[in-house]
């Protein structure tokens, strides 16, 4: 059964700093992987998809990579800014399916 | 791209009554639909299976009687929280896969429904 971790569960950086969030999912088999955002009391945003072929997407300040064999992802925000502070979702369909197993978020805090 | 849109984005009921949800695919039909569901502060976990033309499959430990689901047409499902009680409140989500067969796009995503049963 697959199984999505994020670490950490929380997070809070002063304004400007890079950082790394980390999504790890237990089994492999997947078609790809995704990260959201989501605003306190609001829905979701989708950040980024990467396909299981692919090894990374880069969107504007975000980057987020993909290792299948180790069952890892991370998503690498650069120049952090308050407005970044939301609660991040990584999620993944298991193979043949689009019901996705979502991990345990982390919120983060971009501190002014 | 394509849409889902999710109606209502919040709700207030009593308890003992019952609340529907909506779930549109806009641009694009939807054979199956998901519904999902978050607790305060915790992750979304996927509750049923809604099938244009069948049965919802219901995953374990989700009551069928509690959340019924029907899927009305091609562009429409509908979650009804039956008998709704406090412990019911919760934000629930809906999404739908791309029209065609291809697994390597993401799946769209409502806006959410925040329910808050008193």
């Amino acid at each position: 059964k697959q199984e999505v971790t994020q670490i950490p569960a929380a997070l809070s950086v002063p304004e400007g700093e890079n950082l790394v969030l980390n999504c790890s999912f237990t089994d492999s088999a997947i078609y790809n992987l995704q990260w959201f955002r989501q605003d306190p009391g609001k829905g979701l945003t989708s950040l980024l998809l990467i396909q299981s072929s692919q090894r990374e997407q880069t969107s504007g300040r975000l980057n987020a990579s993909l290792d299948k064999s180790s069952g890892r992802s991370t998503l690498y925000i650069a120049a952090s800014q308050p407005g970044d502070s939301a609660t991040y979702l990584c999620a993944v369909p298991p193979s043949g399916t689009y019901k996705y197993i979502f991990g345990t978020g982390t919120r983060l805090k971009v501190l002014a | 791209g394509a849409v889902v849109s999710q109606h209502p984005s919040r709700v207030i009921c009593k308890s003992g009554t019952s609340v529907k949800i909506e779930c549109r695919s806009l641009d694009f039909q939807a054979t199956t639909m998901f519904w999902y569901r978050q607790f305060p502060k915790k992750s979304l976990m996927l509750m049923a299976t809604s099938n244009e033309g069948s049965k919802a499959t219901y995953e374990q430990g989700v009551e069928k009687d509690k959340f019924l689901i029907n899927h009305a047409s091609l562009t429409l499902s509908t979650l009804t929280v039956t008998s709704a009680h406090p412990e019911d409140s919760s934000f629930y989500i809906c999404s739908a896969p791309p029209g065609l067969p291809d697994l390597n796009t993401e799946a769209f995503f409502g806006q959410g429904t925040r329910l808050t049963v008193v």
